[in-house]
């Protein structure tokens, strides 16, 4: 159980346009989604919080008109970078978290995007 | 500002050998703290320990915490290539749901 899947695993794109990553919890409702990115050798630094039919919470430094995150079902919360740039390519990594007091996240598979 | 410190950073063992992962923290308000196991993907969940003294066990990994002394340990017995990972900390605390992870410690399984 705790399937997380994320879409797409691996984009290449131009520098100035949008990827939009949508990450989906198979078999459970996802409460609360988080979005992280990843440079390479470093840990997982959290960009924002995503609760179910509300705003996304973002952290500091992380701008939320360039990282739009929308999460419209308890299934599914997608993340689009926009205009983006060679300095925003990473490794980007949403997690889920079950309803209840658990705050155990189970992590999708990682989508790599490369701005060229 | 919630501080997760593990060590070692790397460290290279042959098949056979027993693995010692630490992993320390400054938390306000803690709730848990989390063990997961980062190969090329995402990370995998291996334990939430919540407890002091109770030690967690899955095959050969077991983990335990200590809350006077602010620790845990993750233990790897007759390690195997398969165990080379990145072994990442995370600790949780009562006021979110957020978790603050380490920067990992990279372990070299060699045949």
């Amino acid at each position: 159980g705790a399937v997380v899947s994320q879409h797409p695993s691996r984009v290449i794109c131009k520098s100035g346009t949008s990827v939009k990553i949508e990450c989906r919890s198979l078999d459970f409702q996802a409460t609360t989604m988080f979005w992280y990115r990843q440079f390479p050798k470093q840990s997982l630094m959290l960009m924002a919080t995503s609760n179910e039919g509300s705003k996304a919470t973002y952290e500091q430094g992380v701008e939320k008109d360039k990282f739009l995150i929308n999460h419209a079902s308890l299934t599914l919360s997608t993340l689009t970078v926009t205009s983006a740039h060679p300095e925003d390519s990473s490794f980007y990594i949403c997690s889920a978290r079950t309803s209840g007091r658990s705050e155990t996240q189970y992590f999708g598979p990682g989508t790599r995007l490369l701005v060229l | 500002e919630d501080k997760v410190v593990q060590s070692p950073l790397s460290l290279v063992v042959h098949e056979g050998d027993t693995v010692t992962l630490n992993c320390s923290y400054e938390v306000t308000n803690f709730r848990s703290l989390l063990w997961y196991k980062q190969e090329k993907k995402a990370p995998t969940f291996l334990f939430m320990l919540t407890s002091s003294g109770i030690e967690k066990k899955s095959g050969r990994l077991s983990s335990i915490l200590d809350k006077k002394e602010l620790f845990s340990i993750l233990n790897i017995t007759a390690t195997q290539t398969g165990d080379s990972a990145v072994y990442l900390c995370a600790v949780g605390n009562h006021n979110d749901y957020k978790l603050s992870f380490g920067a990992g410690t990279t372990v070299t399984v060699r045949a």
